[in-house]
């Protein structure tokens, strides 16, 4: 079975730029994989932040964008604020009406 | 604005069948395009996709569940329902509806945590 992988926890100072990244088990993600981030804080849903691989969710500052780096989805945020310290998830999209989340990975801002 | 709410007993005995009803307003469930799915996130740790399904009643499971999985919608009651069989107390989580295209998860409903008892 195929596991979305995601690095398990990350640090940014504030103000600096941060790429998360979400693999696969095996083989390499793709816009066909129609990658997409959610960000989560503790008790609250998730939101959606980027779909289609680098398309933002409407409201979603442009400090967050999407795009394919190398053989993964990348998410990078630039110019890091404190209220960023949340956990973030991806998702991909594996076909015959499949979705597999990533593990997702705790962001922390010091 | 679309919303999507979650209800069901927050407490299930093991080996019971977990039943979760999501209800969704500002928006009919019958549009094209959309998919209605169901996620959980087992206390202190990530997201799992469960299955979802299309106004129509196309019906599509995560492998790891789908033997236990069943995910109806009414759309006259603008509603989609989950049972999940044979619960333990591995399946204690927040379990979330969500609104989904081919794409993204975009709406999602709060979370309503479900406890498996023994």
């Amino acid at each position: 079975q195929t596991v979305v992988t995601q690095e398990p926890s990350f640090s940014v100072s504030p103000g600096g730029t941060v790429t998360l990244t979400c693999g696969l088990s095996s083989g390499s993600v793709s816009t066909s994989y129609y990658p997409s981030w959610y960000q989560q804080t503790p008790g609250r849903a998730p939101r959606t932040l980027i779909y289609s691989t680098s398309t933002r969710s409407s409201g979603v500052p442009d400090r967050f964008s999407g795009s394919i780096l190398g053989n993964k989805a990348a998410l990078t945020i630039t110019g890091a604020q404190a209220d960023d310290e949340s956990d973030f998830y991806c998702v991909l999209y594996m076909g015959s009406g499949i979705w597999v989340f990533g593990g997702g990975t705790k962001l922390t801002v010091l | 604005q679309l919303q999507l709410q979650e209800s069901g007993p927050g407490l299930v005995k093991s080996s019971e069948t977990l039943s979760l009803t999501c209800t969704v307003s500002g928006g009919s469930i019958s549009s094209s395009s959309y998919y209605w799915g169901w996620i959980r996130q087992p206390p202190g740790k990530g997201l799992e996709w469960i299955g979802s399904i299309y106004y129509s009643g196309s019906t599509y499971y995560s492998p790891s569940l789908k033997s236990r999985v069943t995910i109806s919608v009414d759309t006259s009651k603008n509603q989609f329902s989950l049972k999940l069989s044979s619960v333990t107390a591995a399946d204690t989580a927040v379990y979330y509806c969500a609104r989904h295209t081919g794409q993204a998860f975009d709406y999602w409903g709060q979370g309503t945590l479900v406890t498996v008892s023994s």
